[in-house]
């Protein structure tokens, strides 16, 4: 099984609808993110967290919000979609400062 | 303020050509850490590298090497003798103390292309 794992892999919903975007990770790592990848801007940090009642917006947080469900859950919602939130979105887990970041396969969402 | 700038957004070679990616990045901190991944066609994200600001030496593997000057706050990447396999997108990132140093930033991507 992956280290990180996001579900779903590949979405599409309308304009205006309510989406949920988990993640969960078995790397017993504290910190969390969230990053929204576009071509040309790279991946842009959204949310981070550091445990379940630690949350900080990123660079982009606007239009989004995220949950801490516990240790290893960290879910990214678009409460009402608009079409220039499609992109790449990848979670991310890693153990501290000092340490590498182990990304999630992405999820490819598309907003119509 | 964190920032990290990869201003080369598209470079193509020839295979066995050598190429370096460039990263320049911005900190307020004397301790932080720099980072590189790959990200293949196939779209994950590959770790590559690791280093800390106190640690100003070269490193080399295989075909890849590394150069970090704090004079220029750069933190550059050579592929030697390029392969059609190198073709991907990498990123640079920086991560440094401001909020417990929770933040890990990304530059905006190189895409290198390898033609045979």
């Amino acid at each position: 099984d992956a280290d990180v794992t996001q579900t779903p892999r590949n979405r599409i919903t309308k304009t205006g609808k309510r989406i949920m975007l988990e993640c969960s990770q078995t790397k017993g790592h504290d910190r969390m993110y969230w990053y929204r990848q576009d071509p040309g801007l790279g991946l842009q940090l959204i949310y981070y967290s550091f445990d379940v009642k630690d949350i900080n917006k990123g660079e982009i947080s606007d239009g989004y919000s995220v949950s801490r469900q516990a240790q290893a859950k960290f879910s990214l919602s678009l409460e009402s979609a608009i079409p220039n939130q499609t992109a790449l979105y990848f979670c991310a887990t890693r153990e501290g400062q000092n340490t590498e970041a182990f990304f999630g396969q992405g999820t490819r969402l598309t907003v119509v | 303020a964190q920032k990290v700038t990869q201003a080369q957004t598209e470079i193509s070679v020839v295979e066995k050509e050598d190429v370096t990616l460039d990263c320049v990045y911005e900190t307020r901190d004397t301790t932080y850490y720099l980072f590189w991944y790959k990200q293949p066609p196939s779209g994950e994200l590959v770790f590559l590298i690791r280093r800390n600001s106190f640690d100003e030496q070269n490193e080399i593997s295989g075909r890849y090497s590394w150069n970090f000057q704090k004079s220029t706050s750069s933190f550059n990447f050579t592929i030697t003798a390029s392969q059609v396999v190198d073709s991907a997108v990498y990123f640079c990132a920086l991560s440094d103390s401001y909020n417990q140093g929770g933040k890990l930033i990304f530059g905006q991507g190189t895409e290198l292309s390898v033609k045979p």
